[in-house]
């Protein structure tokens, strides 16, 4: 079964601290995609990245950087020097061959000034 | 461009009404999927439909739960009777293609109470 866990439900850091999104996620599939939305107290769900399972690269964007490790099943999210902007629920999702996505429970992060 | 247009924004209804949202997807996508979002039960996907032709509609949690899709910028999710229960955010999103490659676009969601 496909199934996405984001231990830390609710994370609180002051501004300009990094911090880091754990997600783990369970397949049996050998292609799948892992993605990154955020959702901001406004409500809304906005992607931020995608990655697929045969590329381990990591990448960076700005002030937001992933890292995915097979060998623990993990996709891992980091913010350096945080911003209260970053302040949103943040989920992790999981798509194989059926077109779905599978989301975790989110984890909640919010920048204290 | 824009993006997924989801309509109302908010619905506020007394159990055993009607009730119909509405999704209109980004132009030329042609899948597009309804999702439910709890507290208790976090994102759900209820239905999907690649070419306006219902895929998979294993996560509609009920008879009570209908969806469509008319044509290829339209949707509606209908609701009848209403419960209590159902209240949640209702998200639609779109996206490229039929592979699972490709990133889900969603709107900004209906937030609907049923009292």
């Amino acid at each position: 079964a496909q199934k996405v866990t984001q231990a830390q439900t609710e994370i609180s850091v002051v501004e300009k601290e990094d911090v880091t999104l754990d997600c783990v996620y369970e397949t049996r599939d050998t292609t799948y995609y892992l993605f990154w939305y955020k959702q901001p107290p406004s409500g809304e769900l906005v992607f931020l990245i995608r990655r697929n399972s045969f590329d381990e690269q990591n990448e960076i964007s700005g002030r937001y950087s992933w890292n995915f490790q097979k060998s623990t099943s993990s996709f891992n999210f980091t913010i350096t020097a945080s911003q209260v902007v970053d302040s949103a629920v943040y989920f992790c999702a999981l798509s194989w061959g059926a077109q779905k996505l599978v989301f975790g429970q989110g984890t909640r992060l919010t920048i204290n000034p | 461009d824009a993006g997924v247009i989801q309509s109302p924004r908010h619905e506020v209804t007394e159990m055993g009404q009607e009730v119909t949202l509405r999704c209109k997807p980004i132009s030329g996508h042609n899948s597009l999927f309804w999702y439910r979002q709890t507290m208790m039960r976090g994102l759900e996907l209820l239905i999907y439909f690649n070419n306006n032709v219902p895929i998979d509609d294993s996560g509609m949690p009920e008879d009570r739960f209908s969806a469509k899709m008319p044509n290829a910028s339209f949707s509606t999710l209908k609701i009848q009777p209403s419960e209590p229960r159902d209240s949640a955010v209702y998200f639609c999103a779109s996206t490229l293609g039929r592979r699972f490659n490709q990133p889900q676009h969603f709107g900004d969601g209906t937030r609907l109470s049923i009292l």
